[in-house]
């Protein structure tokens, strides 16, 4: 069964400052991989996904991540953070395996931007 | 037009008491899932259904019980209710078959006193 591991549990930055949010996964096959934000109060929100092709994708706000197979790894950036990014980030793992989607989500990262 | 849509979205009751949470999803998904978030925001699957055949059930008292009549409805009913459950339920629906993207209800926020 698959996994996803998220390092960072909380996040504190100034705004302007530059992020990453680190995911790592374990799966070896080909999996489809996400970041999902929370707003406080709210549902989440796809905010970038990787089916194939270029591995550096781009999302809505501003945030990009990179997959790097080899380290299985899909971090989480954005150079310049707003005080409306503050929220909870989920990366989530979705290993194809023919056997119905299931995704599966890491434990999240809470980022505060503090003014 | 909401996508996912739950209802009710805040539901307070006293422990051992029955309650049910309803969700329709209008996106033409044929699949659809309950998950739980708990109070430190982890998500977990409980449920899943395809096509109104039950396809995933995770380790779940059977106190919880998932309905589906048709693939645009997902109802979750919960018998003798505990402490515990209280969390946040969601759910989200997809295509089978499809990249795995899921797309999310609004949460109902279950409190168990």
């Amino acid at each position: 069964a698959q996994s996803v591991s998220q390092h960072n549990h909380h996040v504190i930055l100034s705004e302007a400052a530059s992020l990453e949010l680190g995911c790592n996964y374990s799966y070896g096959g080909t999996v489809n991989l996400f970041w999902y934000v929370q707003y406080p109060g709210q549902h989440l929100q796809l905010l970038l996904k990787y089916f194939s092709g270029d591995p550096l994708v781009k999302g809505i706000k501003g945030f990009e991540a990179e997959f790097i197979k080899s380290k299985f790894s899909f971090n989480l950036r954005k150079p310049s953070v707003q005080w409306s990014d503050t929220a909870e980030y989920f990366c989530a793992v979705n290993a194809l395996t023919g056997g119905g989607n299931k995704l599966t989500f890491g434990t999240g990262t809470q980022l505060k931007v503090e003014l | 037009d909401t996508a996912v849509s739950q209802t009710p979205k805040y539901l307070v009751t006293q422990m051992g008491n029955d309650k049910s949470i309803k969700c329709e999803q209008n996106l033409g998904h044929d699949t659809m899932y309950w998950y739980k978030q708990d109070s430190k925001k982890f998500l977990k699957i409980m449920f899943s259904y395809n096509n109104k055949e039950l396809i995933i059930n995770e380790t779940v008292p059977n106190r919880f019980s998932p309905k589906s009549p048709d693939k645009a409805h997902l109802n979750l009913h919960i018998n003798s209710l505990e402490l515990g459950d209280s969390a946040v339920y969601f759910c989200a629906s997809n295509q089978r078959g499809g990249p795995g993207e899921l797309f999310f209800g609004e949460g109902s926020r279950l409190t168990v006193l």
